[in-house]
């Protein structure tokens, strides 16, 4: 069984510039969720998708984040624009239900200069 | 304010011996918790968990104990191998919270396991 595939796996930019990261998630799973990691910390949950719906997305800085889940399968963040402090590592999350077994992609390490 | 809380950023235990990382969790509503690890440049992987109504979970070396009194849970790694060398997540969610959060999972900043050989 293929995991979550993410890419890139590495980006760097110039502050303002826009960024957007891919995640496909493992096959028939309907639940999506996108984490921020930062360096030191946990991974932080940005946004829950269930199937093409966004559920869960009150941590998801909407001033500068978006997201969409188009046809309830792969799914984009993308930030514009990006600031400094948006460097992390993005990671990309999937799961058969809601509550179940969470199931990681390797991430994109983000770097803005 | 941190909801899971993991106090050791690292430990180092010797080879074959056992290793015992530590979390715990303020919010009473969690009655799932989890233990993922992290290698380098890859996502976490799921390890091991266990639910509120158990106090004690094994499978193979790994061992997760829960002491929902203490709100404090336990991994405990026997014997330790150079191969568990990682970053370790401690992981808690709130199945039965039917609102919005429900299966949302609050990690801890992790900790740096090293075992020497």
């Amino acid at each position: 069984e293929a995991g979550v595939v993410q890419s890139p796996r590495y980006k760097i930019i110039e502050k303002k510039q826009p960024v957007a990261f891919w995640c496909n998630p493992i096959s028939g799973h309907n639940t999506l969720y996108w984490y921020r990691q930062n360096l030191g910390q946990g991974p932080e949950l940005l946004i829950r998708y269930e199937n093409e719906e966004a559920v869960d997305d009150s941590q998801l800085p909407k001033d500068r984040f978006s997201a969409e889940r188009l046809k309830g399968v792969d799914s984009t963040l993308k930030i514009q624009p990006a600031e400094l402090g948006d460097s992390a590592v993005y990671l990309c999350a999937s799961s058969g239900r809601r509550g179940a077994q969470q199931f990681f992609g390797p991430g994109t390490r983000l770097t803005v200069l | 304010d941190q909801q899971v809380k993991q106090n050791s950023p690292s430990l180092s235990v010797q080879e074959g011996r056992i290793s015992i990382l530590n979390c715990d969790y303020t919010n009473s509503m969690f009655d799932y918790f989890l233990w993922y690890k992290k290698y380098p440049a890859e996502g976490p992987t799921f390890l091991i968990s266990i639910s509120s109504i158990k106090d004690k979970n094994e499978d193979g070396r790994f061992t997760v104990f829960l002491n929902k009194s203490a709100k404090h849970l336990s991994l405990h790694i026997v014997p330790s191998q150079p191969g568990d060398s990682a970053v370790y997540f401690c992981a808690a969610s709130a199945l039965m919270n039917y609102g919005g959060s429900q299966g949302n999972l609050i990690f801890g900043k992790g900790t740096k396991l090293s075992v020497k050989p």
